[in-house]
């Protein structure tokens, strides 16, 4: 696609409950990342992405939250048991070449109640 | 801790000032990018400064890299109020080859009509 597209735009959840967000890269990226904004923060770094597998996945906060990457293009993030901690904008971003020029998505704005 | 940190947290002036926004990181780097990002949007990438330049331009950008000091900054000349933003600095980690790129918190840029 012309853009990297993120969905669900928002999202509100239930403590405890699961959620799932997508992320479509733009054609033709190898690399996928996804971060964390809390509200007037920085971003923290989650997962990478090379093609399908994951050769960094030290920023995830716990075994609560995975990833993964089909056909080397659309990535999900999924949260289970969510907490209000959870509550964040998730962004994703891809790159032609690893790590230069990120090129993000709107991102997901979760909300855990 | 931050690898890069950006100082203003907050920088307001007048549309056709010049807005000097800084960013320092720690350790050792190949590259140093900046990104801006509009209220509610993703992050946007401005202009990338290799560990062995010293300055590059783009338009109204003006990015300046000392690797001796470990800072960067970022100049945008003849402001505009579409510039208003938030402005971060991104940083690799130059001792390894292909790292994740780490985000510093920002600078809000509010730049009045």
């Amino acid at each position: 696609g012309a853009g990297v597209s993120q969905s669900p735009s928002n999202k509100v959840t239930e403590k405890g409950k699961d959620v799932e967000l997508r992320c479509d890269p733009i054609s033709g990226h190898t690399a996928l990342y996804w971060y964390r904004q809390s509200l007037g923060q920085g971003l923290e770094f989650l997962i990478y992405f090379q093609g399908n597998s994951a050769p960094d996945k030290s920023g995830l906060p716990s075994d609560r939250f995975s990833a993964e990457r089909t056909g080397g293009s659309v990535s999900t993030l999924t949260i289970q048991r969510t907490q209000q901690e959870d509550s964040a904008v998730y962004l994703c971003a891809s790159s032609l070449i690893p790590f230069y020029g990120y090129t993000f998505g709107s991102g997901t704005r979760l909300t855990v109640v | 801790s931050q690898q890069g940190e950006e100082d203003p947290q907050a920088l307001s002036i007048q549309e056709g000032e010049n807005a000097t926004m800084n960013c320092s990181y720690k350790t050792s780097i190949n590259n140093l990018q900046w990104y801006r990002q509009n209220s509610g949007r993703g992050l946007v990438h401005l202009i990338l400064i290799r560990s062995n330049e010293r300055e590059k331009h783009s338009g109204r950008l003006r990015v300046t890299l000392d690797t001796s000091k470990k800072s960067s900054s970022l100049l945008i000349t003849a402001s505009r109020a579409a510039d208003t933003a938030s402005y971060f600095c991104a940083t690799d980690d130059g001792e390894t080859s292909g790292s994740r790129l780490t985000f510093g918190e920002g600078t809000q840029l509010t730049v009045n009509p």
